[in-house]
């Protein structure tokens, strides 16, 4: 049972657009959310995260949304780039109780055409 | 250099045989994981460790053995390698046991088992 799913496996953009990847989970109980984005040949790496109290949250060309109530998280990158080309997961925590362990999506490509 | 590595980047095995996966961190991160990636399931946890002498299991943790005799170190064994075990690991370490630290990966064992 997938309790968080990428349902879109790839996703080509142009470069100077918005690229907006999204992601829902199922289980209520999930309190933090994370982004990473993983080059090939390389471990993924830490982007951005949000807790369930908030609602969004920027950082520099990224943001993050959630939406509780749809059990929907989306993260935007404005303008995109191509060293954004990359692969993205999402992943989702259950916080303080959870010993930091992470359930993640299947992941996005996304493409940034020049 | 500080950070985590991951030894080693590939590896080829039989089915039946034993192989160590071998994962050191400079950081002296008290939270160790070992995560599959798997093409449909994202990332999985297989193991994860507290700290030194401290281990439990994860969402995949069948055919798998860990150990943490040493803070900086939580080495991988898959006893008797099978088919099904063909993926690419990577290994994760954080500072706390929150959702709310990111994890920080190393760049991967590919294994294959034929």
């Amino acid at each position: 049972d997938q309790q968080v799913k990428q349902n879109s496996p790839s996703l080509s953009v142009q470069e100077g657009r918005i690229s907006i990847l999204n992601c829902d989970y199922t289980n209520s109980m999930f309190d933090y959310f994370l982004w990473y984005k993983k080059y090939p040949a390389e471990g993924p790496t830490f982007l951005i995260s949000i807790s369930s109290i908030k609602d969004k949250n920027e950082d520099g060309r990224f943001t993050v949304f959630l939406n509780k109530s749809a059990k929907h998280l989306s993260l935007h990158i404005v303008p995109s780039q191509p060293g954004d080309s990359a692969v993205y997961f999402c992943a989702a925590s259950k916080g303080s109780s959870n010993t930091g362990k992470l359930i993640f999506g299947q992941g996005t490509t996304l493409q940034v055409k020049p | 250099d500080a950070g985590i590595t991951q030894s080693p980047r590939y590896k080829i095995t039989e089915t039946g045989r034993q192989v160590t996966l071998m994962c050191h961190q400079t950081w002296s991160h008290s939270y160790m994981f070992w995560y599959r990636q798997d093409l449909g399931h994202g990332l999985r946890l297989i193991y994860y460790s507290a700290a030194a002498d401290i281990t439990d299991k994860g969402e995949v943790p069948d055919g798998y053995v860990v150990s943490r005799s040493k803070t900086e170190n939580f080495p991988l064994t898959l006893e008797s390698a099978t088919r099904s075990q063909t993926s690419v690991y990577f290994c994760a370490s954080t500072t706390t046991g929150t959702g709310f630290s990111p994890l920080h990966f190393g760049n991967g064992t590919r294994l294959t088992v034929t």
